[in-house]
């Protein structure tokens, strides 16, 4: 069974500073990974995704790393704003699209 | 482009009744989701289609839920007989390609379903 495990419901970080949030998964080779961002009431929206065969991939303030070893990875967001609290969850990739995902994970950014 | 549509938004049921949800995905993607999130979980992959055949149903309730993907485009997915713990989001998702690395999916509002 392909899990993913997101160990911290939730997470409170000031405004400006990093936060970082973090998955564990089992059971993977060629899987790819990514995060997504949810408001209330409305659909998970797409951040960032990282390939098996990278460490590290950025795009503006969010940062994904890969820990191929550990079978971990993480999401920084740097620095934070008070609109980037959401749920966030991480997913898992399959070669033929299936997508698994994480319970989630509470960011509250305070001004 | 427009995004993925879903309807409707709410719906709220009797429990042993049936409802159905309808999702037009963008156009031009191949894959279609139905996932299935509980109040303070992930969501969870009921059935994926790859234009109108299903590639996993792993998790589907076969029993009482049923999907179909009508030429490739639309699809419906229905619950015939809800039970209460059939209460939940149910989020339509698309994908433009066949698979592979980094294959992002794209997701509707959700329709939100209660059963009493």
């Amino acid at each position: 069974d392909q899990q993913v495990k997101q160990n911290s419901p939730s997470l409170s970080v000031q405004e400006g500073r990093i936060s970082i949030l973090n998955c564990d998964y089992t059971n993977s080779m060629f899987d790819y990974f990514l995060w997504y961002k949810k408001y209330p009431a409305e659909g998970p929206t797409f951040l960032i995704s990282i390939s098996s065969i990278k460490d590290k991939n950025e795009d503006g303030r969010f940062t994904v790393f890969l820990n191929k070893s550990a079978k971990h990875l993480s999401l920084h967001i740097v620095p934070s704003q008070p609109g980037d609290s959401a749920v966030y969850f991480c997913a898992r990739g399959t070669s033929y699209g299936k997508l698994t995902f994480g319970q989630g994970t509470i960011l509250t950014v305070h001004p | 482009e427009a995004g993925v549509a879903q309807s409707p938004r709410y719906k709220i049921i009797e429990k042993r009744q049936s409802v159905a949800f309808w999702c037009n995905p963008i156009s031009g993607h191949a894959t279609l989701y139905w996932y299935q999130q509980i109040l303070g979980q992930g969501p969870k992959l009921l059935i994926q289609f790859q234009n109108n055949g299903v590639v996993d149903d792993s998790q589907l309730p076969k029993d009482r839920f049923s999907a179909e993907r009508l030429k490739g485009v639309d699809s419906t997915l229905k619950i015939q007989p809800a039970k209460l713990e059939d209460s939940a989001v149910y989020l339509c998702a698309s994908s433009p390609i066949k698979g592979g690395q980094n294959t992002e999916a794209f997701f509707g509002q959700g329709t939100r379903l209660t059963v009493v």
